[in-house]
């Protein structure tokens, strides 16, 4: 399975500040996945960062808001952009395993989070 | 809107006894199904899948697809107090090349020693 590195696994911020999540894979990956997990509620998909190309943004999310950089196939960054208390929340990166497979379709990994609080 | 129900507990079951956690989703092309397991302040691990009609044994774990009323469940046999957690179901609606996944609010279990 791929080892995922997230940092910071928790950080407080001040509103109107942005805060910039890195996620490093120890594999080459062509997608990479973003997901939110607000408090209480289920993971939620931000977007998809695929090297070489813009990200792709679920609805309800936006580049302005969340700007993903993809430099290379091990590495991505999630900023969160002027952010609110709102914006609260663990951050999490995800592959899927090449090679792995549950009922015929890719397993994903996640990294342990990054945990926000913005006051 | 695709939607992924799940009862958010907390579920409390002695140990040793058996806990039945269940999903329904409302899409109908939903080909895979998973269930995470997530302990409090740790990233979401995979603990079973399931893609096919009937049941599916790994271990305690048991999980069961029914796509004609569109509902999973999972079961967990001989509950431990380790399998404390939060239970979160996925669905992934198509093959895998797309590997977006629609999450439940998850079910938090409580095993009582």
């Amino acid at each position: 399975s791929a080892v995922i590195s997230q940092k910071p696994s928790r950080d407080i911020c001040q509103r109107g500040t942005s805060l910039t999540i890195q996620c490093q894979v120890d594999s080459q990956v062509t997608m990479m996945f973003w997901y939110r997990q607000q408090p209480g509620q289920s993971l939620t998909l931000i977007a998809t960062a695929n090297q070489g190309s813009e990200a792709t943004y679920e609805s309800g999310f936006v580049i302005d808001k969340f700007p993903i950089s993809r430099p290379n196939l091990t590495f991505s960054t999630l900023t969160v952009s002027n952010m609110s208390p709102e914006d609260s929340s663990i951050y999490l990166c995800s592959v899927p395993n090449w090679g792995e497979t549950h009922s015929g379709a890719n397993v994903l990994t996640f990294g342990a989070g990054s945990r926000l609080t913005v006051l | 809107q695709k939607e992924v129900e799940q009862n958010s507990g907390p579920l409390s079951v002695p140990e040793g006894a058996i806990a039945s956690l269940n999903c329904t989703y409302s899409d109908r092309v939903s080909q895979s199904f998973f269930w995470y397991r997530q302990y409090s302040g740790k990233s979401p691990e995979l603990i079973m899948s399931i893609y096919s009609n009937g049941d599916k044994e790994d271990g305690r774990f048991t999980a069961q697809l029914n796509k004609a009323s569109q509902y999973v469940s999972l079961l967990i046999r001989d509950s431990q107090p380790s399998d404390s957690a939060t239970y979160l179901c996925a669905v992934m609606s198509s093959g895998g090349s797309n590997y977006k996944l629609t999450f439940g609010k998850g079910t938090l279990l409580t095993v009582n020693p």
